[in-house]
């Protein structure tokens, strides 16, 4: 069962413009991830923040954490041709397991 | 680069034929995961394991579905008898959890599998 739900589930903007995904999850977590999937392929991680942090960046990207509201964001500054893919998020609900519950995902296109 | 293999990248079968999905983890990751992916359903956990034990299989549907780790280097999904709703592209990813670990997972590239 789907722990995450994503929205939009589907985004298409421009060369340049910033790009923002919503995650929203239902118990509590140790730790959320990003992930990014080009079409055919694996899944990517992007970036992990955990319980106890509210921002983190890591170049274009800035995600943010509510666990108030139990809802995460990915921001993608500055879009580029090749961000187009599919971006889920993630919930680690135990410190021990690493299991991962994904969302639905986000189909990114980001025309040039 | 270290990297997560599976294979065979494309599997079509006929229903009811056994099929055997092959993953090799990351040298050092001491956890692997069996994902399903499809448009319906999404990522959906099969089953992992953790320093080659199963800790949870409860994804799978037990009557068709086997997974195992013989070895280190080895993680299998097995699938007997095939059935055309098995269809969907299958995942397997390692990480390091716990201890020094970094939570994040690395993923393989799939294996889609066709059932006729």
């Amino acid at each position: 069962s789907q722990q995450g739900e994503e929205d939009p589930q589907a985004l298409s903007i421009q060369e340049g413009e910033n790009a923002t995904m919503n995650c929203s999850y239902k118990t509590s977590i140790n730790n959320l991830q990003w992930y990014r999937q080009n079409s055919g392929r694996g899944l990517v991680h992007l970036i992990l923040i955990r319980s106890n942090e509210r921002e983190k960046h890591s170049g274009r990207l800035r995600v943010t954490l509510d666990t108030s509201k139990k809802s995460s964001s990915l921001l993608i500054t500055a879009s580029r041709a090749a961000d187009t893919a599919s971006y889920f998020c993630a919930t680690d609900a135990s410190s021990n397991t690493g299991k991962l519950i994904f969302g639905q995902g986000t189909t990114l296109q980001v025309k040039p | 680069d270290a990297r997560v293999t599976q294979t065979p990248r494309h599997k079509v079968t006929e229903m009811g034929q056994e099929v055997t999905m092959r993953c090799q983890p990351i040298l050092g990751h001491n956890t692997v995961f069996w994902y399903r992916q499809t448009m319906m359903q999404g990522l959906e956990l099969l089953a992992y394991f953790r320093n080659r034990a199963p800790l949870d299989d409860s994804g799978m549907p037990k009557d068709r579905f086997s997974a195992e780790m013989p070895d280190a280097t080895l993680a299998t999904l097995k699938i007997q008898p095939s059935e055309p709703r098995d269809s969907a592209v299958y995942f397997c990813a390692s990480g390091l959890v716990g201890g020094r670990g970094t939570g994040e997972l690395f993923f393989g590239e799939g294996s889609r599998l066709t059932v006729l």
